[in-house]
C-alpha cells in the first residue's frame, strides 16, 4: 500500500497551506500526520483524520475522503516551516503501517 | 508523561549486527504496543515493526528477516536487533509508542523519541 504526497508546497504568511496525501480508498481508513522540523522528531499534529492533539494550535485540521487526505494549515506561519508526513495503517496487507513520502512545507 | 530515549553504537560495520535500546519513562511498557521508525539520511520515514509488551511482534516484510524486536520489563526497554547490515540501513532510528486501537483499525505514534543516528561504514 502506498501513500503519495508531494515533494513541496509553498504559501504566503497567513494564508491556507494544503498538504494532500493519497491512497486507494484512502478515505476507507484513519491517516494521521506528523511535523517534523530540522534535527527534531517528528511530532503527531493530526490523528484519525481530523483529531488534534493537546498543544496543536487550532489552525492545523486535517480531513479524508474518497482517495485523498488533506491536511491544511489556516493563516500559515513562519514556525510552521517543517516537512509534513501522512502515516495510515493497512491492516489487510503485511505491511501495517504506511507512511507518505513526506511535504515541505515553504511559508515565504 | 511518557518519554522514550533510543541509545546506540552510532557506527556499525557492513555485515554486523545493530542493536539499539529504547528506554521508556512515565510509562509501563508491559500494557502497550512500541514502535520502532527509520529515516535515513534526506529521506523519509520507513516502519521497522513493533512490539506488544507481551512479546507479540509485527515486522515490515522488507526487513523481517533481519530485524528483531524484544523487551526487558524488568528495565522498561525495548530494542532492536537488525543483522548483516549495509550502507542503506544507515539512517536516524527513532521508537515511539503507539496510540489508538488495532481493534478499532486506528493507530498513530506519540510521543517519538529523540532518535539515535546510526552511521553503517567500514
Amino acid at each position: 500500500y502506498e501513500l503519495t504526497q508531494p515533494p513541496s508546497v509553498s504559501v504566503s504568511p497567513g494564508q491556507t497551506a494544503s498538504i494532500t496525501c493519497s491512497g486507494d480508498q484512502l478515505g476507507d481508513k484513519f491517516v494521521s500526520w506528523y511535523q517534523q522540523k530540522p534535527g527534531q522528531s517528528p511530532v503527531l499534529v493530526i490523528h484519525e483524520d481530523r483529531k488534534r492533539p493537546s498543544g496543536i494550535p487550532e489552525r492545523f485540521s486535517g480531513s479524508n475522503s474518497g482517495n485523498t487526505a488533506t491536511l491544511t494549515i489556516s493563516g500559515a506561519q513562519s514556525l510552521d516551516e517543517a516537512d509534513y508526513y501522512c502515516q495510515a495503517w493497512d491492516s489487510s496487507t503485511a505491511w501495517d503501517v504506511v507512511f507518505g513520502g513526506g511535504t515541505t512545507l515553504t511559508v515565504l | 508523561q511518557v518519554q522514550l530515549q533510543e541509545s546506540g553504537p552510532g557506527l556499525v560495520k557492513p555485515s554486523e549486527t545493530l542493536s539499539l535500546t529504547c528506554s521508556v519513562s512515565g510509562d509501563s511498557i508491559s500494557a502497550y504496543y512500541w514502535t520502532w521508525i527509520r529515516q535515513p539520511p534526506g529521506g523519509g520515514l520507513e516502519w521497522i515493526g513493533y512490539i506488544y509488551g507481551s512479546g507479540k511482534t509485527h515486522y515490515n516484510p522488507s526487513l523481517r528477516s533481519r530485524v528483531s524486536i524484544s523487551v526487558d520489563t524488568s528495565k522498561n526497554q525495548v530494542s532492536l536487533t537488525l543483522t548483516s547490515v549495509t550502507a542503506a540501513d544507515t539512517a536516524l532510528y527513532f521508537c515511539a509508542k503507539e496510540r489508538g486501537s488495532r481493534g478499532q483499525l486506528v493507530i498513530w505514534f506519540d510521543p517519538w523519541g529523540p532518535g539515535t543516528r546510526v552511521t553503517v561504514s567500514s
